[in-house]
């Protein structure tokens, strides 16, 4: 049990297909990321909640947009991905931003 | 932003032996520095940190030393078991408005050969 739940755990799609990414952390943290991981590259951190300031890393294409409707909870919307989004996305929590983070076990996204 | 490199990419030792993995950043702003271990299928889990206004750490068989004028950390792991085998990661973290933004090394794959 890591605390940080994330679902689904597999997802294939379509590049014209809309699915959504949910993770939930039970922590009581205060900071939410959204990391994407590829194979033979550093983990690449894609957004951060942390009280009400959402921080992107503006190399994300539009075509992942996050939502974090509370402190608990934190989706990553995808719409019309391309073949090279296929990775590992995982999601994180922290107490507040620049404190150790709790990762879940991430979600692996295939698209055909 | 912040650059952090990170050697060797793959590390094989026997058990017993001890393990230094090095990281370097470029951002002297930089104040904390994870260590996460990542075995497969989960996700990576903290094992170690350190803040910029300590030199070195330790906890049982794992130390992290921290040399911010060369701007360069390192993981130690003594004693090594095959349990250890798995991905480690560096990371900086630099402030960036009211948060704090973390850049990764690229990995070391740590291989204990029992």
């Amino acid at each position: 049990e890591t605390g940080v739940t994330q679902t689904p755990r597999h997802l294939v799609m379509g590049m014209t297909n809309k699915k959504s990414l949910k993770c939930e952390q039970h922590l009581g943290h205060n900071a939410m990321y959204w990391y994407k991981q590829s194979a033979k590259k550093p983990l690449e951190l894609m957004f951060v909640y942390s009280l009400e300031e959402r921080v992107e890393n503006n190399s994300v294409p539009s075509r992942f947009s996050p939502e974090c409707p509370n402190s608990s909870h934190l989706f990553l919307h995808l719409h019309t991905l391309q073949p090279e989004d296929s990775a590992l996305y995982l999601c994180a929590s922290s107490q507040e931003s620049g404190q150790p983070q709790h990762f879940g076990d991430g979600t692996r996204l295939s698209i055909l | 932003g912040e650059n952090v490199e990170q050697h060797p990419s793959t590390l094989s030792v026997q058990e017993g032996d001890s393990a230094v993995i090095k990281c370097t950043y470029s951002d002297s702003a930089s104040n904390y520095f994870p260590w996460y271990k990542q075995e497969l299928g989960k996700g990576p889990q903290l094992i170690i940190d350190i803040r910029s206004n300590v030199g070195e750490k330790k906890d049982q068989r794992i130390a992290v030393t921290l040399n911010k004028t060369a701007k360069h950390f390192s993981l130690h792991i003594t004693e090594t078991q095959p349990e250890d085998s798995a991905v480690y990661f560096c990371a900086a973290s630099y402030r960036s408005g009211g948060s704090y933004i973390p850049t990764f090394g690229r990995g070391t794959s740590l291989i204990v050969h029992p």
